[in-house]
């Protein structure tokens, strides 16, 4: 059964910065590009990034290209978002996806349950 | 950026009928097309992809079909646990961009 568990979520003060983990099984997880997308209280699903396999190719939106950065550990079976210069906007749940294929060219099948975070002083 | 907009924003329909959401590309995305279906308090559940293959373990009472800039979501039969917000994804090209959402209610 796949599983996906995110980590890391929580309370920060802006401009700072945060971690965020996604831990999978259930699957191979190298085989498979992964991403996040989040969703602000009470609004809809923006894709944020993606990364393919091997982690050799990374895309990120332009909301957050220069303060966040997607990586995967493959010996972990790990997804990881380090998120810096938070802004009030960044305030969301994010949620980690498995795609259907190696590139992230195949959409999204299976989703974790999400992780806070909140940006405020 | 590819926009995609779905129609309507809201529904409201009753326990048996058949609804249709439209989703639509601004500029031809081929089938790269997912559909979700999200509930209050709940993740996103991955319904459709390639615009018309239904995921494992997603009835067939869903449907999707279209091509191009052109796509429709089918519910049929709606039952009570189907009332939530469907959003369409494309994934022809980078940024994966989602659709408004459509969030179909009880009449």
């Amino acid at each position: 059964e796949v599983q996906l568990v995110e980590s890391g979520g929580g309370l920060v003060q802006p401009g700072g910065s945060l971690r965020l983990s996604c831990a999978a099984s259930g699957f191979t997880f190298s085989s498979y590009a992964m991403s996040w997308v989040r969703q602000a209280p009470g609004k809809g699903l923006e894709w944020v990034s993606a990364i393919s396999g091997s982690g050799g190719i990374t895309y990120h939106a332009d909301s957050v290209k220069g303060r966040f950065t997607i990586s995967r550990d493959n010996s972990k079976n790990t997804l990881y978002l380090q998120m810096n210069s938070l802004r009030a906007e960044d305030t969301a749940v994010y949620y980690c996806a498995k795609d259907l294929n190696y590139y992230g060219s195949g959409g999204s099948d299976f989703w974790g349950q999400g992780t806070l975070v909140t940006v405020s002083s | 950026d590819i926009q995609m907009t779905q129609s309507p924003s809201s529904l409201s329909a009753s326990v048996g009928d058949r609804v249709t959401i439209t989703c639509r590309a601004s500029q031809g995305i081929s089938n790269y097309l997912a559909w979700f279906q999200q509930k209050p308090g709940k993740a996103p559940k991955s319904l459709i992809y390639a615009a018309s293959s239904l995921q494992s373990g997603v009835p067939s009472k869903f449907s999707g079909s279209g091509s191009g800039t052109d796509f429709t979501l089918t519910i049929s039969s709606l039952q009570p646990e189907d009332f939530a917000t469907y959003y369409c994804q494309q994934y022809n090209s980078f940024p994966h961009t989602f659709g408004q959402g459509t969030k179909l209610e009880i009449k």
